[in-house]
């Protein structure tokens, strides 16, 4: 089993509150990435690390932002929540780039 | 046109029944090539990677057709617990996978 965690697991919150989503690792994996997902359909990556201090724009354009000062950590920032934010958003690592990811648990953000 | 299509199903099926299913790609440079597991409201677990030569998992086997560009997944004797999601994951020449949408799967009593 992945040990790859996500909090909050479900946060509901108002609009134009800045928000953190917290991802943390404990495989030493290089590679992290950041998914949204809405309810039955496909997953879209929003973000990717390659390593410390290395973040890129994945294919889905997102108004969120990350760092990755740490190995084992991949936080996401959203610095003024709006509802059209309402999504499921799940963390992933994999040991190379050829590797399977592993995911979280997810975080279910709903924005009122 | 999207990366990795799936028929979305669902594909109802009986316990014990065979159900096969398949994804196309569109990049012919994937390199790597996945099926994940999605429960409902649920993070995506890998079910197996996908090999070239074909491979298999218990009831599980996994086909991949570079020259059509598509892999399958066919299931043997289901279970109630193999009710879920199925995505087809593809990964080009870089660290990023392309997800399909999935394919439904109800296994019934």
């Amino acid at each position: 089993e992945a040990d790859i965690y996500q909090t909050p697991r479900y946060l509901v919150i108002g609009t134009g509150k800045k928000i953190t989503l917290e991802c943390s690792q404990t495989m030493g994996h290089d590679k992290m990435y950041w998914y949204q997902q809405d309810p039955g359909m496909e997953l879209h990556l929003i973000h990717y690390s390659y390593g410390v201090n290395s973040t890129e724009k994945g294919d889905l354009s997102s108004e969120s932002t990350v760092s990755r000062i740490r190995t084992e950590h991949f936080p996401l920032t959203l610095e003024s929540a709006r509802p059209s934010h309402t999504s499921q958003y799940l963390c992933a690592s994999s040991e190379s780039g050829n590797q399977p990811q592993h995911f979280g648990d997810g975080t279910r953000l709903s924005i009122l | 046109r999207k990366e990795v299509e799936q028929d979305p199903g669902p594909f109802n099926v009986p316990e014990g029944a065979t159900v096969a299913f398949n994804c196309t790609y569109s990049n012919s440079a994937s390199q790597s090539f996945f099926w994940y597991r999605q429960d409902c409201r649920k993070e995506p677990k890998l079910l197996m990677s996908v090999y070239s030569s074909g491979n298999e998992d218990g009831r599980f086997t996994a086909q991949l057709n570079r020259a059509s560009q598509y892999i399958s997944l066919l299931i043997r004797d289901s279970k109630l617990s193999d009710s879920a999601t199925y995505l087809c994951v593809v990964k080009g020449n870089d660290y990023k996978l392309s997800f399909g949408a999935g394919t439904t799967v109800t296994v019934r009593a």
